[in-house]
């Protein structure tokens, strides 16, 4: 199993520009999200999704999409990047029941100049 | 607002000491609450996990305390070690919604 994994691991974009960032995981998870992870904020959730064809908004959605259309895929999109938005983001996922272990990967690096 | 409050922001611990990291949390569902460790560079990865019927769970050096009069549940690291040099976040779920994670603490055990 490789688990959950995240590419690119490292991304630099000009303002304005879009991008996806990928996200898969081979453990037929039913709960999959991004967070981003920025100095002294923790890890915030971006949005968050409970099945394929299933998304819901997080704590800090603005700017970001995603859409689910498999249960091992969770494409994240930046629309038009700004530099508030240079960030780590980590996407996760886990068993559609409470309390059960977020695996996490390893994590792309965005910077937006 | 926040509603897993953690403390400290950072931490220094020498090497054999005990590390202690304390969570407040105000939402009385909340009904798991797992603690995650990360290494620079690294995703987070579950540590241990606590439900608020036992008010202790130990795993090896790894303890967590819960309090639910006081809401309150902390980590503590006997024996720390350099190897635990990390960052650690505590957070709660209730039933089938998100993970509420703290703002993370810094830990850097001194050789």
């Amino acid at each position: 199993n490789a688990g959950v994994t995240q590419t690119p691991k490292f991304q630099v974009l000009k303002t304005g520009q879009s991008m996806t960032l990928q996200c898969a995981q081979d453990m037929n998870h039913e709960y999959m999200s991004w967070y981003r992870q920025d100095p002294g904020m923790g890890l915030r959730l971006i949005h968050y999704s409970v099945g394929a064809g299933i998304t819901d908004q997080g704590e800090v959605p603005n700017g970001y999409n995603v859409s689910r259309s498999t249960t091992e895929d969770f494409p994240l999109r930046l629309l038009s990047a700004a530099p508030s938005q240079t960030s780590v983001y980590f996407c996760a996922s886990s068993y559609l029941r409470g309390g059960n272990e977020q695996f996490f990967g390893p994590g792309t690096r965005l910077t937006v100049l | 607002q926040q509603q897993v409050k953690q403390s400290p922001q950072s931490l220094i611990v020498q090497k054999g000491g005990i590390s202690i990291i304390n969570c407040a949390y105000e939402n009385t569902a909340f009904d798991y609450f797992p603690w995650y460790q990360q290494f620079p560079g690294k995703g987070p990865a579950l540590l241990i996990a606590i439900r608020p019927d036992v008010s202790e769970k130990k795993e090896g050096r790894f303890t967590i305390s819960f309090n639910k009069s006081a809401k309150q549940f902390s980590l503590h690291i006997m024996d720390s070690q350099p190897g635990d040099s990390a960052t650690y976040f505590c957070a709660a779920i209730s039933g089938y919604s998100t993970l509420t994670f703290g703002k993370g603490t810094m830990l850097l055990v001194s050789p």
